[in-house]
């Protein structure tokens, strides 16, 4: 168990739709990654925070958006959901900025019909 | 974009074989790591290799680094069916105040019982 919680586990929604999903990260971890994994594009980087503060930015789409709260959890809202955005999102953490191994949750299955 | 990319795609052993995957890279890094998927999971670290590094070793895993070639080398050895999973080099590195962790497609690796 890594310790970083990720929910819902599966997601399935229409085209058009807004969704949210949410990460806690392991205790003590300062930093938050959201990665985009598909079949065609591999293990894509969207975006860090560290410590509530937006750290890089990778491939996020316009119609993504991210936050990391006061309590380090973070969400990442993804709307005018397009078929192609089926994927599976992973959340990660670490404990500081850079350079440090991640710790990935399981993950939140996305279907768009 | 991948930073990383793994060689072989995929690679199938018999049980007590060794494994040799192999990753290439672009650009200087800081560090490199791999991580290890099994199906539809969230990924695992396995080890991390700084770039003043050349070789780590961590139980049944030796990793090496020669950044003048730009490539790293993952080996398993004496494996068993528990280690079939996706293997990904992920490697580290900082563009200005930002630091971000890019992962290869991955090797997959079935060992045969």
């Amino acid at each position: 168990d890594s310790g970083v919680t990720q929910t819902p586990k599966h997601l399935i929604t229409a085209t058009g739709q807004r969704v949210t999903l949410r990460c806690s990260p392991r205790s003590g971890d300062l930093s938050v990654y959201w990665y985009q994994q598909s079949l065609d594009q591999g293990l894509q980087f969207l975006i860090q925070y560290y410590n509530g503060e937006e750290r890089a930015k990778g491939n996020i789409l316009e119609r993504f958006s991210a936050q990391q709260f006061p309590d380090l959890h973070s969400e990442l809202n993804l709307s005018s959901l397009e078929l192609g955005d089926s994927a599976l999102y992973f959340c990660a953490s670490s404990v500081g900025p850079d350079n440090s191994p991640l710790h990935f949750g399981n993950g939140t299955r996305l279907t768009v019909t | 974009s991948q930073q990383g990319e793994e060689d072989p795609q995929a690679l199938s052993i018999q049980e007590g074989e060794n494994a040799t995957m192999n990753c290439s890279y672009k650009t200087s890094i800081n560090n490199l790591q791999w991580y290890r998927q099994n199906s539809g999971r969230g990924l695992v670290h396995l080890i991390l290799i700084r770039s003043n590094e050349r070789e780590k070793h961590s139980g049944r895993l030796r990793v090496t680094l020669d950044t003048s070639k730009k490539s790293s080398s993952l080996l398993i050895t004496a494996s068993r069916a528990a280690d079939t999973a996706s293997y990904f080099c992920a490697t580290g590195s900082s563009g200005g105040s930002n630091y971000k962790l890019t992962f290869g497609k991955g090797t997959l690796l079935t060992v045969n019982p």
